[in-house]
């Protein structure tokens, strides 16, 4: 089975602190993706990865951004978080090549800036 | 700017009660659609990946079907069970743009009283 794993399942931050989230998948997957979920709003893409050292924006990069030095770990960066970045942080994964490219997701980190 | 609506936005049945909802997506440039079900503290799981017009699939109680022309597809789920209570997601991917992203609508939650 595929497993993405995630490094906190909550976390809290106070607004300026730099903040890491961690994303680990154990499949091999060459694409790996973080997304936010807001009350209210779909997944959004923050930032996704087709290979190691690769990175693309996605819809709603801003006050992000990504490292990928292994190809099985994906990190989210906030620089200087601040209260609009209180939100569930879903990291995903998926393998290249094949039109079904289900993504595998970790279960998430509720982050919460003060 | 793609979108992906889902409806309805939540739903509330009782046990054994058969029920459905429908994902719309552009019909031009189609590729693949997905479905995941996310259960409270869980990861989203996939479901259903479908990718031809006309696409049935089934797994046990819930199945989807796919219209790729008029661009929606429905998730059927018969005789809900409470542990169906979920919130269903359903992802599009078009062609070209970048590997393996999928485009996902807010989703409906389904809560089935015992």
């Amino acid at each position: 089975d595929v497993k993405v794993t995630q490094s906190s399942r909550y976390l809290v931050k106070r607004t300026g602190e730099k903040v890491f989230l961690e994303c680990v998948q154990d499949m091999d997957h060459e694409n790996m993706f973080w997304y936010r979920q807001d009350p209210g709003l779909g997944l959004r893409l923050i930032y996704f990865s087709y290979d190691v050292k690769m990175k693309e924006k996605g819809d709603i990069p801003e006050g992000y951004s990504v490292s990928r030095e292994k190809k099985e770990r994906f990190s989210l960066i906030l620089e200087s978080a601040s209260t609009n970045q209180t939100s569930m942080y879903l990291c995903a994964s998926s393998q290249t090549g094949t039109a079904q490219e289900t993504q595998y997701f970790g279960p998430g980190t509720r982050l919460l800036v003060l | 700017i793609l979108n992906v609506e889902q409806s309805p936005q939540s739903l509330h049945v009782q046990e054994g009660d058969s029920t459905n909802f429908t994902c719309s997506f552009p019909s031009s440039n189609f590729y693949a659609l997905h479905w995941y079900r996310w259960e409270t503290a869980k990861s989203p799981e996939a479901l259903f990946v479908m990718t031809l017009n006309g696409d049935e699939k089934k797994k046990g109680r819930i199945s989807a079907t796919l219209n790729t022309k008029e661009g929606y597809s429905y998730l059927y789920i018969k005789g809900s069970q409470p542990e169906d209570s979920a919130t269903y997601l359903c992802a599009f991917r078009g062609y070209g743009g970048s590997q393996g992203n999928l485009i996902f609508g807010k989703g409906t939650k389904l809560s089935v009283k015992p």
